[in-house]
Formats: structure tokens, C-alpha cells, sequence
């Protein structure tokens, strides 16, 4: 199973928004709802941000918003903060009843 | 507060094995799918292994499958992974993870080294 793929680095200013693309196919970003972010500051374990493509789990901020779009699902950070500045993995549920992670995305708060 | 605690890892020769424990508590354990991942030095996370509540149904990556072996002990809330014929691809930091969606915890891992 390849990992979905991702753009290596995303940045921004403060308060601007980027979106991160999680490319996969219909096997599985495409063929689920089960698309979730993940954001891992260093040395850090990861945080659930998205789950089922657009949920937030509670205590996440509602700057961070999750959509897809065929077997493209893409994470939106609003109102850019400097402690978003860490990386970020999406994972996908895919047909061989496994699941898959993207490449990962380092995104800089310029 | 939910915990997950993993132990067990450590450094071992190519072709060795060792076996993770994933401790859990504040939450009922035997509720919960439950899954490994694990991430090599500076690279991304990568899903490893799953397992249902009860135990009765797995599933692994192509990379580890026939090589590691996940169960579970809801009597003792503890998630395993056994390892075996480890190779230098091996070396990461292994997470336990409950769910893979509204509801998950990832514990802060453990690290496990293949090298001769």
C-alpha cells in the first residue's frame, strides 16, 4: 500500500489561510469517509484534528476544517496561528480493510 | 483520563524479536478497536496493525504481515505486538492508537532498534 501523497511544505503568514492536499485513489481516500488530519508538533505523538473527512473533534479549534473532493481530500488552516506550525498526515480506511497514511506536510508560519 | 502506555521496545539484531505492550487505562478497553503504528527516525507515521474488540479479527500492513502478530488481553487492558525476524526497516517508534476516528488516543510511544 503506498502512502497518499502530500505536499512536502506548506506556509503562511500569521492569519492567513493554506489548505494541504492528501492525494489517494478510489480504493481509498475516493471510495471512503474515512479520511482523518493528524498534527505532530516534535518529538510529540500526534493529535486527531479531522475525522470522517470534515468532523473536529471536540476541543479542536474551528479553524481547522476538512473537506474532499474524488480521491483528493484536503485540510483548511484559518486565521493562521504560530503553534500551527508542526507537521501533518492524513490517513485513509482503505479496501483491504487497512489503513493508509499520507506523506506528511511540514507547514512554517513564516 | 484516557492512558495509553506503551513498553517493550529496545534494541535488537537483525532477525530477533520483541514483543510491545500497550497499557490502557480510563476508558473500558474491551470497547475499542485498537491499532499500532509506528514512525522511523525523521520520517512519516506509518499504519502498522489493527484489532477488534474482542480479538477475533486482524489485519496488517504488507510489511509486517507474517512477521508481527497483534492480540489483545481485555482482562488486563493491554494491547501487544509481537515481533519476530526483525529487520533495520523495522527501527521506528511504535504507537498504540485506540480508534482510528472520533474517540482516538495515541500513547507516547516506544522506540525499538534493529541494528547489528
Amino acid at each position: 500500500q503506498s502512502a497518499l501523497t502530500q505536499p512536502a511544505s506548506v506556509s503562511g503568514s500569521p492569519g492567513q489561510s493554506i489548505t494541504i492536499s492528501c492525494t489517494g485513489t478510489s480504493s481509498d481516500v475516493g471510495g471512503y469517509n474515512y479520511v482523518s488530519w493528524y498534527q505532530q508538533h516534535p518529538g510529540k505523538a500526534p493529535k486527531l484534528m479531522i475525522y470522517d473527512v470534515s468532523n473536529r473533534p471536540s476541543g479542536v479549534s474551528d479553524r481547522f476544517s476538512g473537506s474532499k473532493s474524488g480521491n483528493t481530500a484536503s485540510l483548511t488552516i484559518s486565521g493562521l496561528q504560530a503553534e500551527d506550525e508542526a507537521d501533518y498526515y492524513c490517513s485513509s480506511y482503505t479496501s483491504s480493510s487497512t489503513y493508509v497514511f499520507g506523506s506528511g506536510t511540514k507547514v512554517t508560519v513564516l | 483520563e484516557v492512558q495509553l502506555v506503551e513498553s517493550g521496545g529496545g534494541s535488537v539484531q537483525p532477525g530477533g524479536s520483541l514483543r510491545l505492550s500497550c497499557a490502557a487505562s480510563g476508558f473500558t478497553f474491551s470497547r475499542y478497536w485498537m491499532h499500532w503504528v509506528r514512525q522511523p527516525p525523521g520520517k512519516g507515521l506509518v499504519w502498522v496493525s489493527r484489532i477488534n474488540t474482542d480479538g477475533s479479527s486482524t489485519s496488517y500492513a504488507d510489511s509486517v504481515k507474517g512477521r508481527f502478530t497483534i492480540s489483545r488481553d481485555n482482562a488486563k487492558n493491554t494491547l501487544y505486538l509481537q515481533m519476530n525476524s526483525l529487520r533495520a526497516e523495522d527501527t521506528a517508534v511504535y504507537y498504540c492508537a485506540r480508534e482510528f476516528g472520533n474517540g482516538q488516543s495515541w500513547g507516547q510511544g516506544t522506540m525499538v532498534t534493529v541494528s547489528s
